[in-house]
């Protein structure tokens, strides 16, 4: 039973457009979201997170949308570089809850940026 | 400052045997967590320790074990390796329990068992 789901296993996406990245989750008491990113060999960097008190939160290029009604989350990329090109995995937690379960994270979308 | 340390990078070991993976946190982090990483499962929870305390621990078998010591490293241990144990083993580490300020990830061991 996948509690976080990544539906889009890839993306591509021309270089200086916009990259969305969706993620879908079923727990209702989830209410601490993180987008992180993995390069190949390397362990996952933290992007961004969001507190489920908000819905969006942006840092610089990155911008986090929660809907919590809908239980979806999603992660805006403006503008897309090729550097961005890497596997994305959007994770939750449930922290007034004690985050017991650590966090859970979807299988990823690997983004990849076109010149 | 350095980052999260994960050693070996690399381990080959045989069924049966048992294997110990070894995390240094970032300097200042007293939260460090454990994750499995498969090409089937994704990235799951194992435990997280905190303050040479075990916090949480995720739905893995008793073989997997884990302790922090009071410099805040952890170790992870896996007794009587069975072939499906192979994975990409992360470590993670927070300035507080549960996340709370976001986690930083070792680049990982990479564990086949043969």
């Amino acid at each position: 039973d996948q509690q976080v789901k990544q539906n889009s296993p890839s993306l591509s996406v021309q270089e200086g457009r916009i990259s969305i990245l969706n993620c879908d989750y079923t727990n209702s008491m989830f209410d601490y979201f993180l987008w992180y990113k993995k390069y190949p060999a390397e362990g996952p960097t933290f992007l961004i997170s969001i507190s489920s008190i908000k819905d969006k939160n942006e840092d610089g290029r990155f911008t986090v949308f929660l809907n919590k009604s809908a239980k979806h989350l999603s992660l805006h990329i403006v503008p897309s570089q090729p550097g961005d090109s890497a596997v994305y995995f959007c994770a939750a937690s449930a922290l007034s809850g004690g985050g017991a379960d650590g966090l859970t994270f979807g299988k990823g979308t690997h983004l990849i940026i076109q010149p | 400052k350095a980052g999260v340390t994960q050693t070996p990078r690399y381990l080959i070991k045989t069924r049966g045997q048992q294997v110990t993976l070894s995390c240094s946190p970032i300097s200042g982090h007293r939260s460090v967590s454990w994750y499995q990483q498969t090409p089937g499962q994704g990235l799951q929870f194992l435990f997280e320790y905190f303050s040479e305390t075990q916090r949480n621990k995720g739905n893995f078998p008793g073989r997997f074990s884990g302790r922090q010591f009071s410099n805040s490293r952890s170790e992870m241990n896996v007794s009587t390796l069975e072939l499906g144990d192979s994975a990409l083993y992360l470590c993670a580490s927070s300035r507080g329990a549960q996340g709370r300020y976001g986690y930083t990830f070792g680049s990982g061991t990479r564990l086949t068992v043969v």
